[in-house]
């Protein structure tokens, strides 16, 4: 239990459907970040918002959309997803982006399937 | 863009024996961290190495980061199947944004009884 947790755990959607992901850190971090995780390729980051504002988009299109309503909660909301966007999706935090070691603490993911 | 190259990418050996993990890189990174993953779950930190040169011992594992702080290692003694599954070094960087991570390429260890 690393004191961040998300839900769903694991989500089949068709590229028509629009779902969100949600994550909670109980941790009292000023920082939260997505990252994807596919097979055979590095953990890629793909939002980081730091005391509720986004301060790194790393190029993600916009069928992704974060939203981050307070520094415990953060969504995905995924919506005319393609089959390539199938992948492990892990959230993250940190006590803020800016802390020199920037240890991060990871939620179990959302393992999304796109059909 | 920052690449972390780990060696091997797969392992599988049996139960007693040693291994090492190795994470390269051409840039410089202000600390490294180890992170574990088992199947279904996220990445579990196991150690931040700061200092160039620094080891770390964390039971079996003993970490070690370079003198010029571009590369890591590490190495598991007499290793268990508990120890089985994806190991990650993650290389922390000071950019505009903060201090970034650059996550590794991975190495999928299993250890057989």
């Amino acid at each position: 239990e690393t004191g961040v947790t998300q839900t769903p755990r694991h989500l089949v959607m068709g590229m028509t459907n629009k779902k969100s992901l949600k994550c909670e850190q109980h941790l009292g971090h000023n920082a939260m970040y997505w990252y994807k995780q596919s097979a055979k390729k590095p953990l890629e980051l793909m939002f980081v918002y730091s005391l509720e504002e986004r301060v790194e988009n790393n190029s993600v299109p916009s069928r992704f959309s974060p939203e981050c309503p307070n520094s415990s909660h953060l969504f995905l909301h995924l919506h005319t997803l393609q089959p390539e966007d199938s992948a492990l999706y892990l959230c993250a935090s940190s006590l803020q982006p800016g802390t020199r070691n920037n240890e991060q603490f990871f939620g179990p993911g959302t393992r999304l399937t796109v059909l | 863009t920052q690449l972390l190259e780990q060696s091997p990418q797969f392992l599988s050996i049996q139960e007693g024996e040693n291994l090492t993990v190795y994470c390269n890189s051409s840039s410089v990174f202000s600390s490294l961290q180890w992170y574990r993953q088992e199947p279904g779950e996220g990445p579990v930190l196991l150690v931040t190495v700061v200092t160039g040169g620094e080891v770390k011992k964390l039971k079996r594992l003993t970490f070690q980061f370079g003198d010029a702080r571009k590369d890591s290692s590490l190495h598991i003694t007499a290793a268990q199947p508990g120890d089985t599954g994806l190991y990650l070094c993650a290389g922390a960087r000071l950019t505009g944004g903060g201090n970034k991570l650059t996550f590794g390429t991975g190495t999928q260890l299993k250890v057989e009884l």
